[in-house]
């Protein structure tokens, strides 16, 4: 079945330092993928999303872009900050499916 | 525009206890209706979806239950509450399969 595999946490970054969460996917046909942000005590917001292969998904200075060559969909922000500071999920939506497959989140803790 | 509303926020309640949780979407119509459950330390959990009045999909067999009684209501009973329901529960909607869900902004349930 349809699956996501991310990089384990947690992570500790510094104020400014460069964050990269690999997401890799298992899923037949042409899923969308998403990145969603967990923030403490708090349900879960979409960061960005991509719909096709080659598309980049861009919000609040983080990106990725889906690879279907690699089946992945790696989040990227250049500077992070200690607002960044959150449970990061990759997600999987298949073709026409209602169910969304989640990673098991990571972690990212950013010290001022 | 479109919001999702989730109460209570937090809930203690004795094993044996019954449960119910409710979910209601405002600014929209006919909406997908989901219920996540986010065990401490693991990922996120399908437990019910809708895709219109009274009709319920289970993907995992337990002691919960979900019914929608209106529209844009989505409620999660239990009769017996076990300690092993403790968790964090999200309701989420959609109403595009190409794009991901609005979360609502969860119920913290300890089960004691």
């Amino acid at each position: 079945g349809d699956s996501v595999t991310q990089m384990e946490g947690p992570v500790t970054l510094s104020e400014e330092a460069f964050l990269t969460i690999n997401c890799t996917y298992t899923a037949t046909g042409y899923p969308s993928l998403f990145w969603y942000v967990q923030y403490p005590g708090e349900g879960l917001q979409l960061l960005l999303k991509a719909t096709k292969a080659d598309d980049k998904g861009s919000n609040k200075g983080f990106e990725a872009t889906y690879r279907k060559e690699t089946t992945s969909f790696h989040l990227e922000k250049g500077s992070v900050q200690v607002s960044d500071s959150a449970v990061y999920f990759c997600v999987l939506r298949a073709s026409n499916d209602y169910k969304l497959s989640f990673g098991a989140g990571t972690t990212v803790t950013v010290r001022a | 525009s479109q919001t999702i509303h989730q109460w209570p926020a937090t809930l203690v309640q004795p094993v044996g206890s019954p449960l119910s949780l409710e979910c209601t979407v405002e600014g929209t119509s006919n909406p997908n209706l989901y219920w996540y459950r986010q065990a401490a330390g693991r990922g996120l959990q399908l437990l019910f979806y809708s895709v219109g009045i009274g009709q319920i999909s289970s993907e995992v067999p337990q002691n919960l239950s979900a019914s929608r009684p209106q529209d844009r209501q989505f409620i999660l009973s239990s009769k017996k509450l076990l300690l092993s329901d403790s968790g964090f529960y999200l309701c989420a909607w959609d109403s595009d399969r190409s794009y991901g869900y609005t979360f609502g902004s969860g119920t913290r349930l300890t089960v004691v």
